[in-house]
């Protein structure tokens, strides 16, 4: 069974450059989440999606950022324009059932560095 | 506001050794307790604690979670170089129903 996949791997820009991330999760999995991690911290959930829905955006910021998960499949993570406080790893998993308790499987990551 | 406290920071141990890992936390709407490894990439599944009082065990890894104390403790014996990683301690639960993770534990292995 593939893993979630995520790309790409490493991405430089310069601040007010917009950047975007892609993630297509494990086939059947129909929960979403996108994360940011910070170098020392655990992940941060930024969006989570069941299925097209984004059901919990509450910390992403959206002047900046935007998701989108169309048919509820794949999923494309945007910032823009970035600033420098921006670098980090973004982290993408699913997870394939809903309820109380889950598990998440995450992807390799987008590390992305703001100049 | 939610809370996640792991102990230590960072540990550094020789191969054989036992480690023990520590989180705490004070989470609202409280449903379970998830462990991660993270080496230099995707943090990967070990755990999910649900109940108090009962031993999770995957090989040298186990795990155990106190819902009345508020803690749970990763416990790793004869410890590997290939243990070396970030362990992530995630409490599930909180407002909106999420994964509320700590810093971590770093744990180095040395040979």
């Amino acid at each position: 069974e593939a893993g979630v996949v995520q790309s790409p791997r490493y991405k430089i820009i310069e601040k007010k450059q917009p950047v975007a991330f892609w993630c297509n999760p494990i086939s059947g999995h129909n929960t979403l989440y996108w994360y940011l991690q910070n170098l020392g911290q655990g992940p941060e959930l930024l969006i989570r999606y069941e299925n097209e829905e984004a059901v919990d955006d509450s910390q992403l910021p959206k002047d900046r950022f935007s998701a989108e998960r169309l048919k509820g499949v794949d999923s494309t993570l945007k910032i823009q324009p970035a600033e420098l406080g921006d670098s980090a790893v973004y982290l993408c998993a699913s997870s394939s059932r809903t309820g109380p308790s889950y598990e998440q499987y995450f992807g390799p990551g987008t590390r992305l560095t703001v100049t | 506001e939610d809370k996640v406290v792991q102990s230590p920071l960072s540990l550094v141990v020789h191969e054989g050794d036992t480690v023990t890992l520590n989180c705490s936390y004070e989470v609202t709407n409280f449903r379970s307790l998830l462990w991660y490894k993270q080496e230099k990439k995707a943090p990967t599944f070990l755990f999910m604690l649900t109940s108090s009082g009962i031993e999770k065990k995957s090989g040298r890894l186990s795990s155990i979670l106190d819902k009345k104390e508020l803690f749970s403790i990763l416990n790793i014996t004869a410890t590997q170089t290939g243990d070396s990683a970030v362990y992530l301690c995630a409490p599930y639960g909180g407002a909106t129903n999420k994964l509320i993770f700590g810093t971590g534990t770093l744990l180095a292995v040395q040979p």
